[in-house]
């Protein structure tokens, strides 16, 4: 049972590259999140899902698409990555979307 | 738009009491949420506020005044292991948080 994991831990990119960040849950939850940390920013939300095949967007879902074909698995992907995209990525997820949320370990990405 | 305040850091010693405070301003609220978070850590939830007044478990207290758009975190007997920084979050529409930025609670001995 490993809850929420997230791939990869760490990555660095160049300025225009493209990737893409995958959540996966074993909890059966059907509400997937993505957050940003930046230092002294809190948490952001970027986008969201409140069942598979849905998606919406949070506060901050400019230069970010996300993804849910199955409801285990939630993706973020940066089309062009840019360096104000450096920050640490969590994803959560919870049953319902009042209950507590579940986070992953996060994915700190490096943009130069 | 959605706002939420909370101090940015707060210290004091082991065995105090220390009371982390959150004012908010947001539309379709449905609840006040308080997560902790350890030094490269992830957030990791301690409690939840739908209706008005006190909620506790164990050494960690939760408050919440809606009508006064105000809830407080109240950590006693704090040990060194609290350190830690602590968020405020809203519940929004039943679907999503939002999240202040976050206090740095330092004990020290």
């Amino acid at each position: 049972n490993a809850g929420v994991t997230q791939t990869p831990k760490f990555r660095v990119l160049k300025t225009g590259q493209s990737m893409t960040l995958l959540c996966a849950q074993d909890m059966n939850h059907e509400y997937m999140y993505w957050y940003r940390q930046d230092p002294g920013m809190g948490l952001r939300l970027i986008h969201y899902s409140v069942g598979e095949g849905t998606t919406a967007k949070g506060e901050v879902p400019d230069g970010y698409n996300v993804s849910r074909l199955k409801k285990q698995n939630f993706l973020l992907g940066l089309e062009s990555a840019a360096p104000s995209q450096t920050s640490v990525y969590f994803c959560a997820t919870t049953t319902s979307g009042i209950g507590e949320q579940y986070f992953g370990p996060g994915t700190r990405l490096t943009v130069t | 738009g959605q706002s939420l305040e909370q101090p940015s850091e707060v210290t004091a010693v082991e065995g105090a009491i220390v009371q982390i405070n959150c004012t908010y301003q947001t539309s379709g609220f449905y609840g006040l949420s308080w997560y902790q978070q350890h030094d490269g850590g992830a957030p990791t939830f301690l409690s939840y506020n739908a209706l008005d007044g006190l909620e506790e478990t164990g050494r960690f207290s939760s408050f919440l005044s809606r009508s006064d758009s105000y809830g407080y975190l109240l950590l006693q007997e704090l040990q060194m292991k609290d350190s830690a920084s602590y968020f405020c979050a809203v519940n929004q529409a039943g679907t999503a948080l939002i999240f202040g930025k976050g206090t740095t609670l330092s004990v020290s001995s």
